[in-house]
């Protein structure tokens, strides 16, 4: 069993639609979450950061973590085509700088 | 501000050719530093990482090295390249910002090994 499981997808939307996106592990220790968006060919960039359980609001975009189920979501309001890319989980235990990464979500989001 | 790059961008080389990958980082000093390889579907894989200048820890035994002369700089290389070393390699370091304190990639390498 992986560490952390995420559907690779592709997910295709239409623009406008509510997506989204999630994360399950195993390792209960695991306290610092993370999203990245990776655009075709590009490195992944730091779209979204939590720490522990709860929600985390920035724009169109919310984290949620859910430690007693183990697991992680992403959700992606008023989807725009600009969003199209892949979007990879990571997470880390407390202390470790070592992230533990899904293998990512394809998003298509067509106009 | 930190920034990080890589180069080469894309690179075609033929099995059993060396390979040297650099990656540096600007704007601040003594960064962790980490090697990623990421293949189709497959996800990231930690390659190697660095805490300092000369000190490098190997996550998978492979066919690939790393060095670290300078402080911000990271150097991935093979002296005999693999068909299965084929992926898109990615440098990354540790950034502390105001709201997080994570890793940060840079623009990646395209290899393809022939």
């Amino acid at each position: 069993q992986k560490e952390v499981e995420q559907d690779p997808g592709p997910l295709s939307v239409p623009e406008g639609a509510i997506v989204s996106l999630n994360c399950t592990y195993s390792n209960s220790a695991f306290q610092y979450f993370m999203w990245y968006r990776q655009y075709s060919r590009k490195g992944p960039e730091l779209l979204m950061y939590t720490y522990s359980s709860g929600n985390k609001e920035d724009g169109r975009f919310t984290a949620q973590v859910d430690k007693s189920s183990k697991y992680i979501s992403l959700f992606i309001r008023d989807s725009q085509p600009s969003d199209s890319a892949t979007y990879l989980c990571a997470m880390r235990i407390a202390g470790f700088q070592k992230l533990v990464f899904g293998t990512g979500t394809r998003l298509l989001v067509s106009p | 501000s930190q920034t990080i790059h890589q180069w080469p961008a894309t690179l075609v080389q033929p099995v059993g050719s060396p390979l040297s990958l650099e990656c540096t980082v600007e704007g601040t000093s003594n960064p962790n530093l980490y090697w990623y390889r990421q293949a189709a579907g497959r996800g990231l894989q930690l390659l190697f990482y660095s805490v300092g200048i000369g000190q490098i820890s190997s996550e998978v035994p492979q066919n690939l090295s790393a060095s670290r002369p300078q402080d911000r700089q990271f150097i991935l290389s093979s002296k005999k390249l693999l068909l299965s070393d084929s992926g898109f390699y990615l440098c990354a370091f540790y950034k502390a910002g105001p709201s997080y304190n994570e890793q940060f990639f840079g623009p990646g390498t395209r290899l393809t090994v022939l």
